[in-house]
């Protein structure tokens, strides 16, 4: 597509339940990035895709955290057992080599009630 | 270890005056790339400029500009004559050169008001 989409674009959990987080990178891009942001925060990295590989996942902030990745197209954040610190808006980026030109999505904004 | 450090917390000027915003960052690679991006308050993040760690040339882009000094390991954004559309929080980021994959390394991020 034309940019990188993300979707749900909201999303309202309980406490405990388990969320999947979408997102469909620009076509083409071999290298697909997930972040997450705080209210009033910086972003944070979380996991970064080459293809299906993931050589780095070093910001996962917890084993509750997972991600996959089809090829070099759509990735799945998962999200077990949502805790609400989790509240945050989750971007994903993706490019096409391992340095510049990343594009952001506009986020899903995940609420843990 | 990366780091990027935006001092500025928030910063308010009135409108058509001039402001820098403020980048200091830290890397062992001998070659990188420098970013600032805009996140106005829809929430998108709006690419504005990447800046390789070879070219220490300063760049103008209508009201924007960048100066990059790499003796100070710092990469300034200065807004002439700014209007109220400039009020955002500004990032500045950094990613490496190796062939593993190049995260973007984001400073915390300065708020900017524009007011009337």
């Amino acid at each position: 597509g034309a940019g990188v989409s993300q979707s749900p674009s909201n999303k309202v959990t309980e406490k405990g339940k388990d969320v999947e987080l979408r997102c469909d990178p620009i076509s083409g891009h071999t290298a697909l990035y997930w972040y997450r942001q705080r209210l009033g925060q910086g972003l944070e990295f979380l996991i970064y895709f080459q293809g299906n590989s993931a050589p780095d996942k070093s910001g996962l902030p917890s084993d509750r955290f997972s991600a996959e990745r089809t090829g070099e197209s759509v990735s799945t954040l998962t999200i077990q057992r949502t805790q609400q610190e989790d509240s945050a808006v989750y971007l994903c980026a993706s490019s096409s080599a391992n340095r510049g030109g990343y594009t952001f999505g506009s986020g899903t904004r995940l609420t843990v009630v | 270890a990366q780091k990027v450090t935006q001092a500025q917390t928030e910063i308010s000027v009135v409108e058509k005056e001039d402001v820098t915003l403020d980048c200091v960052y830290e890397t062992r690679d001998t070659t990188y790339y420098l970013f600032w991006y805009k996140q106005p308050p829809s929430g998108e993040l709006v690419f504005l400029i990447r800046r390789n760690s070879f070219d220490e040339q300063n760049e103008i882009s209508g009201r924007y500009s960048w100066n990059f000094q790499k003796s100070t390991s710092s990469f300034n954004f200065t807004i002439t004559a700014s209007q109220v559309v400039d009020s955002a929080v500004y990032f500045c980021a950094l990613s490496g050169y190796t062939g593993g994959g190049n995260k973007l390394t984001f400073g915390t991020g300065t708020q900017l008001k524009v007011e009337l």
